[in-house]
C-alpha cells in the first residue's frame, strides 16, 4: 500500500513563527506536491518537485518554500506564519504523471496561525 | 486564475439515480486527467482518469468523458449510492508533471 505521511495532523503556531511541515512517502516516487484547501477555493498547488532538489512553483508559492533533500520527504517552509496561512495543507505524491498513474495524498495538516 | 473549473459546489441526487459533474479548464497544455474522491478529515482518494488521447473511460459505476474541443469533462456515477457522498475534485496535469485542482463539487446521495 502506498502511504504518505505528513508529520501533524493539527498544529497551533504564533503569527510570525517559521513552521516546518513534513512529508514522508514510502513507494519511491519521483514526483511531491503542497496543496492548501480553502472553501470554495478547492486544492491550491504551492510547491512541487519532480526530483531531488528540484522544486516548481505552483500558482501560490509566496510566504512559502520547500526543501526536498531525499527523494522520499518533501518540506514545506512558512517563513514567518500569517493568519492568512491558516489552512488544510495537503501532501501528495506520484510516479511520472501522463503514464496512467495518479497522485497519493496524505491524511493532511490544519494549521491555524494565531 | 483557475486552469480548472468546477462552477457548481455542489449537487444532490437520488439513490439510484445518476449524478453527473463537470469540470471545464483553460488550459490546452493538459494532456491527462483525474477525479478524486474526498471525505471529511482526509486526503483525497483517486478515483478514475482519463489521458487526452481517449474520450471516455469506464470503471464499474463510473464513467469520465472528456471533450477536448470544449476543454470539458465528466463524470458520471450509475447508479448513485449513499456512500458516494463526498467532495469531488478534478485535476489535469501537463508533462510538466504538475497537477492542477478545482474547487470541488459536494455531491450527496439520498437514499
Amino acid at each position: 500500500d502506498v502511504k504518505v505521511t505528513q508529520s501533524s495532523r493539527y498544529l497551533v503556531k504564533r503569527t510570525g513563527e517559521k513552521v516546518f511541515l513534513e512529508c514522508v512517502q514510502d513507494m519511491d516516487h519521483e514526483n511531491m506536491f503542497w496543496y492548501r484547501q480553502d472553501p470554495g477555493l478547492g486544492l491550491r498547488l504551492i510547491y512541487f518537485s519532480y526530483d531531488v532538489k528540484m522544486k516548481e512553483k505552483g500558482d501560490i508559492p509566496e510566504g512559502y518554500s520547500v526543501s526536498r533533500e531525499k527523494k522520499e520527504r518533501f518540506s514545506l517552509i512558512l517563513e514567518s506564519a500569517s493568519t492568512n496561512q491558516t489552512s488544510m495543507y495537503l501532501c501528495a505524491s506520484s510516479p511520472t504523471l501522463g503514464f496512467n498513474t495518479e497522485a497519493f495524498f496524505g491524511q493532511g495538516t490544519r494549521l491555524t496561525v494565531v | 486564475d483557475q486552469q480548472v473549473k468546477q462552477n457548481s459546489p455542489s449537487l444532490s441526487v437520488q439513490e439510484g439515480r445518476i449524478s453527473i459533474l463537470n469540470c471545464d479548464y483553460t488550459n490546452s497544455m493538459f494532456d491527462y486527467f483525474l477525479w478524486y474522491k474526498k471525505y471529511p478529515a482526509e486526503g483525497p482518494t483517486f478515483l478514475i482518469s482519463i489521458s487526452s488521447i481517449k474520450d471516455k473511460n469506464e470503471d464499474g459505476r463510473f464513467t469520465v468523458f472528456l471533450n477536448k474541443s470544449a476543454k470539458h469533462l465528466s463524470l458520471h456515477i450509475v447508479p448513485s449510492q449513499p456512500g458516494d457522498s463526498a467532495v469531488y475534485f478534478c485535476a489535469a496535469s501537463t508533462n510538466n508533471n504538475d497537477m492542477r485542482f478545482g474547487a470541488g463539487t459536494r455531491l450527496t446521495v439520498k437514499p
